[in-house]
């Protein structure tokens, strides 16, 4: 059964990056069939996408968070990550990992990690 | 970019009532659209793909249907476990786009 599990830190002060990993297990993150990303929730709101990684390295970024974030994948470690700089009161959020098929159909989800930014 | 209204942003509705969900997508995005299902603290599930695909193991009360700009989402015959948000979501050329959400209340 595949599992995706995120971790990272729970709180980062303002102007300061963010990083988070996700650890996937029951599927080979070296797979051709699917692309891994992060979605986040700021609490009480919506979802928004952030990115997207192939095995391949090819990473796709919302337009809106392009200029601040980077997504990588270590294949040899089965797990990607991400990095958002100049973290703001308005990046906090639950942060999701997730795995996609094609056309951004997101089949499998990480339970979230809550991202607080915060002096 | 692409932009998805979705209406209504919430819904008070009975078990047993059938409701619908309405996701319009500023440009044609084919039908490249997905619903998803969040319940509070968890993260979404997949129901419905491809605008009227139903994932393995999603109940088939819930059903899509739609192409180009206009897009449905239905729920036949409400049950308990279905109070929850529900949010589409559309891909085109590698992006994506969630819309607002719709929160389906008890009544």
């Amino acid at each position: 059964q595949l599992q995706l599990q995120e971790s990272g830190p729970g709180l980062v002060k303002p102007s300061e990056t963010l990083s988070l990993t996700c650890t996937v297990s029951g599927n080979s993150i070296s797979s051709s069939s699917f692309y891994w990303g992060w979605i986040r929730q700021p609490p009480g709101k919506g979802l928004e996408w952030i990115g997207s990684i192939y095995y391949g390295g090819s990473t796709y970024y919302n337009p809106s968070l392009k200029s601040r974030v980077t997504i990588s994948i270590d294949t040899s470690k089965n797990r990607f990550s991400l990095k958002l700089n100049s973290m703001t009161a308005a990046d906090t959020a639950v942060y999701y990992c997730s795995r996609r098929r094609v056309r951004g159909i997101t089949d499998y989800w990480g339970q979230g990690t809550l991202v607080t930014v915060s002096s | 970019d692409i932009q998805m209204t979705q209406s209504p942003s919430s819904l008070s509705a009975s078990v047993g009532d059938r409701v619908t969900i309405t996701c319009q997508a500023s440009q044609d995005i084919n039908n490249y659209l997905n619903w998803y299902q969040q319940k509070p603290g968890k993260a979404p599930k997949l129901l419905i793909y491809d605008a009227s695909n139903l994932e393995t193991g999603v109940p088939s009360r819930f059903t899509g249907s739609g192409s180009g700009t206009d897009f449905t989402f239905t729920i036949s015959s409400l049950q308990p476990e279905d109070f929850a948000t529900y949010y589409c979501q559309q891909y085109d050329n590698f992006l994506i786009t969630f819309g607002q959400g719709t929160r389906l209340e008890i009544k």
